[in-house]
């Protein structure tokens, strides 16, 4: 059984650049979340999903950030017009149908932003 | 806001040496409770977890953990470490009733030397 995958591992970006980070679920999950490390931090929560709803954007930038789950596809992270605080580690992480209260988060690898 | 201290930010030992990781989280209400690990160059992975019941919980490779609601922690142990358990751990907090996030600590590295 695969675990969370997330592409690209690594990603630049020069500043004014747009990014998009993908993340496809462990297998039978319904429930994708984003969270963000910035260095010498710990994961931030950024936003948590559903297939094809939003159902909390609360550690989401109100500028520039967007999230998306469709009915079919990975999840996307995309990041536009990017500028150099953005760069972090970027981690997708899944869950079963019980959603965060009940059932446990399983990571991915996470994708490392660097913009120039 | 809900927040989760790491008490040591980077933990030297020797093998064999008995291993307490401190974490305290601000939440007056029902929780959640995780650890995770996060060996050299590989992703997160669940170490033990915390949700309801005996307060002392097992995780993979020999690590407990211990529930003290009055305390706000919830400490990692291990006996014994190996130089394998050279990592960094991350105590994180799922608030049931404030929302739906994790929240993370800042993590502490682990460093075993053998």
């Amino acid at each position: 059984n695969a675990g969370v995958m997330q592409n690209p591992r690594h990603l630049v970006r020069r500043r004014g650049q747009e990014a998009r980070l993908r993340c496809s679920p462990m297998k039978g999950h319904s429930h994708v979340y984003w969270y963000r490390q910035l260095p010498e931090e710990g994961l931030k929560f950024m936003v948590y999903l559903q297939k094809e709803n939003i159902i909390d954007e609360s550690g989401m930038p109100k500028e520039r950030f967007s999230a998306e789950f469709p009915k079919e596809g990975p999840s996307i992270l995309r990041i536009q017009q990017v500028v150099r605080g953005d760069s972090a580690a970027y981690f997708c992480a899944s869950s079963q149908a019980g959603g965060p209260t009940t059932d446990t988060q399983y990571f991915g690898p996470g994708t490392r932003l660097t913009v120039l | 806001a809900q927040s989760v201290s790491q008490h040591n930010h980077h933990v030297i030992l020797s093998e064999a040496a008995s291993l307490e990781l401190g974490c305290n989280y601000s939440y007056g209400g029902t929780v959640n409770l995780f650890w995770y690990v996060q060996y050299p160059g590989q992703h997160l992975q669940l170490l033990l977890k915390y949700f309801s019941g005996d307060p002392l919980v097992k995780g993979i490779k020999g690590f407990e953990a211990e529930f003290i609601k009055s305390k706000f922690s919830f400490n990692l142990r291990k006996p014994s470490v190996q130089w394998s358990d050279t990592a960094e751990y991350f105590c994180a907090v799922n608030a049931l009733q404030a929302g739906t996030a994790l929240i993370f600590g800042k993590g502490t590295t682990l460093s075993v030397s053998s």
